[in-house]
């Protein structure tokens, strides 16, 4: 399958600041791009979608302010958690899809960033 | 709204056990049906993907199977290995053209 990778794996910031995660699709063009959110024994919940060139679409309840998504290139897309508060503190993946031809393809995902804000 | 369920939540079986973790969903308009393996604190490796006019997936052990009108998907493993251990999360594409997961299973093979 293809690959996406996401940086980095882990950071811990302190609170207030600002933490910029990558992911990047290394061997495919990724029209779309997802930004998922995970809790601890949960499951992933979607919070933004973004198209190459356009800007991103938030899911209801998520702050479009607070998390800021960059989609600029066909191989990278960027989230920055801005003013980073200890409730922010999540683990959060990327994937990233090719939906040239159709939206019937398979989503790649990256190996995902914890994020611990103290 | 699209809901997605998994059952069992959690599962613990001994090697070489077949097992079936299902996955069943609330709207039948969907455009395909993923299956995915995470490990603990990692990202999604996908295993199988269906197609929605498609009824069933393979992939060596695995093999999974789609039934629109039902609202359900199941993912067959055999010949359980400890190496298979990990949460096993289905998602569903639905009419947004979004991936809707479920809370996932979690899956024990004890050697």
């Amino acid at each position: 399958g293809a690959v996406v990778s996401q940086h980095p794996s882990r950071v811990i910031c302190k609170s207030g600041t600002s933490v910029k995660i990558e992911c990047r699709s290394l061997d495919f063009q990724a029209t779309t791009m997802f930004w998922y959110r995970q809790f601890p024994k949960k499951s992933l919940m979607l919070m933004a979608t973004s198209n190459e060139g356009s800007k991103a679409t938030y899911e209801q309840g998520v702050e479009k302010d607070k998390f800021l998504i960059n989609h600029a290139s066909l191989t990278l897309s960027t989230l920055t958690v801005t003013s980073a508060h200890p409730e922010d503190s999540s683990f959060y993946i990327c994937s990233a899809e090719n939906r040239d031809r159709g939206v019937n393809t398979e989503a790649f995902f990256g190996q995902g960033t914890r994020l611990t804000v103290v | 709204k699209q809901e997605v369920t998994q059952i069992p939540a959690a599962l613990s079986v001994p090697e070489g056990e077949n097992l079936v973790l299902n996955c069943s969903f609330t709207d039948s308009a969907i455009y395909n049906l993923q299956w995915f393996r995470q490990d603990p604190g990692k990202g999604l490796t996908s295993l199988l993907l269906i197609q929605s006019s498609q009824r069933e997936q393979t992939s060596g052990r695995l093999n999974a199977s789609l039934d629109k009108s039902s609202g359900r998907s199941t993912l067959y493993i055999a010949a359980s290995q400890p190496g298979d251990s990990a949460t096993y999360l289905c998602a569903v594409g639905d009419s947004s053209y979004k991936l809707i997961f479920g809370s996932g299973t979690r899956l024990l093979v004890r050697p």
